[in-house]
């Protein structure tokens, strides 16, 4: 069966520091991969997906940025934090069309001071 | 620009009620999903449904996908706390040149004992 892992499971960085959240797939091949913010507990945002290695499609324009270096790997990063990026981060995986069902990981809850 | 509306935005219950929430959409879906999310947890996938007029269950939930295929609802039956949560519906909404996975912004669901 596929599980999919997320680390840390929080974090708590201060404004200007760099970021990165680690998200991994097990139990399936070249699943298209996600990352999502919840901010307030509420709707997700969809800031990155990915459909292949190093294949990247960005959302929103912000200050993250995303990489996928292996088949089962995406990162989520910065360089430098700003208060507006806490919030939960959640990474997904489906197979098929990027819009077909998708699994989510436990998600990081990230805090910006 | 094509939208997904999900009612209410919260609802406050007591034990042993039954629930009922909705989605709609300003166009036609192939697919329709049920996801529940528990409190610093990822969503869970409950229900796809792929077939207008499809009514499916899983346990005291059901969920049918309408006929016009531009919404669904999720019913609960005899609620118990463990369903507290915010439960998201999804379907593909065309974004840009895209169809992406997206959802509604969720129905916050308060189980009284």
């Amino acid at each position: 069966s596929q599980t999919i892992h997320q680390w840390p499971a929080t974090l708590v960085q201060p404004v200007g520091s760099p970021l990165s959240l680690e998200c991994t797939v097990e139990g399936t091949s070249n699943p298209n991969l996600y990352w999502y913010r919840q901010a307030a507990g509420r709707g997700l945002q969809l800031l990155f997906y990915s459909v292949g290695i190093g294949q990247i499609s960005s959302e929103v324009p912000q200050n993250l940025s995303a990489s996928r270096p292996q088949d089962r790997q995406f990162i989520l990063s910065s360089k430098k934090l700003l208060l507006s990026d806490s919030g939960f981060y959640l990474c997904a995986w489906s197979k098929g069309t990027i819009f077909d069902e998708q699994f989510f990981g436990p998600g990081t809850r990230l805090t910006v001071l | 620009g094509q939208q997904l509306n999900q009612s209410p935005q919260s609802m406050f219950i007591q034990e042993g009620e039954d629930v009922s929430m909705n989605c709609t959409s300003s166009s036609i879906f192939n697919t329709w999903l049920w996801y529940k999310q528990e409190p610093g947890e990822g969503p869970v996938l409950l229900i796809a449904l792929y077939k207008a007029g499809e009514l499916t269950s899983n346990g005291r939930l059901t969920a049918q996908f309408g006929i016009t295929r531009k919404d669904s609802f999720l019913n609960i039956s005899a609620s118990i706390p463990s369903d507290v949560g915010i439960y998201f519906c999804a379907g593909p909404l065309r974004r840009s040149s895209n169809y992406k996975l997206t959802f509604g912004k969720g129905t916050l669901l308060t189980v009284n004992p």
